[in-house]
């Protein structure tokens, strides 16, 4: 199985300050077709994951611009332009390439 | 933009079955896959598997092969997740979550049920 490594596990942010998130994959998540395989989700207190980033760098619809994913191949980043407290949560990182799909670890996003 | 509601809490002793449904709406439901995800206590998300809505064909995660079926009713767009011969260990949150496979605008898994608590007990 693709084994996902996100880091930091956790990161205290100050609202309007910038955010960043990593997430490696044990193998590249590049497809045929020249997509990485790579989704973000965040899941809020109480409630399911939702769909911020899909394919390492689409935004999923109704997500705000002030997410962002980047990365190619084996190591991407999510990245919170201006943190806002409603941004507070586990976010994951999961590959959708091949065999079963596998989540990172979840990094927490707190309030300094 | 669709929308799944899952069936209510659940508390079962070892050894019974449970059925938890995931009903669709507001999107051609044979047109994305049904994925099940489990989340135990404090824990991140686990994929069980899919099945593809279009042809009724599950496939399954290895650690969810034997007591883990999925299942259709097309007819009132429900997806079902059967588990037989629980244990203490099963006890978790059971989430479905739709991912397009035709006609897609976006991928991933863009939809998720409010997902059902399952608690194994004696």
């Amino acid at each position: 199985d693709i084994v996902m490594t996100q880091s930091p596990l956790s990161l205290p942010v100050t609202p309007g300050e910038p955010a960043s998130i990593s997430c490696r994959s044990s193998q590249s998540l590049l497809d045929t077709t020249g997509y990485n395989r790579l989704d973000w989700y965040l899941q809020k207190p109480g409630q399911p994951p939702q769909l911020l980033i899909y394919w390492a760098s689409n935004r999923a619809s109704g997500v705000p611009d002030r997410f962002s994913g980047s990365g190619s191949g084996t190591e991407f980043t999510l990245k919170i332009s201006r943190v806002e407290a409603e941004d507070i949560g586990i976010y994951y990182c999961m590959q959708g390439l091949e065999g079963p799909r596998t989540f990172g670890q979840g990094t927490k996003v707190e309030i300094k | 933009q669709g929308q799944l509601v899952q069936s209510g809490s659940e508390l079962k002793k070892p050894g019974a079955s449970v059925r938890v449904s995931c009903k669709a709406s507001g999107y051609t439901f044979t047109k994305h896959a049904m994925n099940w995800v489990r989340q135990a206590p404090g824990q991140g998300p686990e994929w069980m598997g899919w099945i593809n809505t279009y042809t009724g064909i599950p496939m399954y995660a290895p650690g969810f092969r034997g007591r883990f079926v999925f299942s259709l009713d097309t007819s009132v767009s429900t997806a079902y997740l059967q588990i037989s011969s629980l244990e203490a260990e099963d006890t978790a949150t059971y989430y479905c979550t739709r991912e397009c496979t035709s006609g897609c605008a976006l991928f991933g898994f863009d939809v998720w049920g409010q997902g059902t608590m399952v608690t194994v007990s004696s």
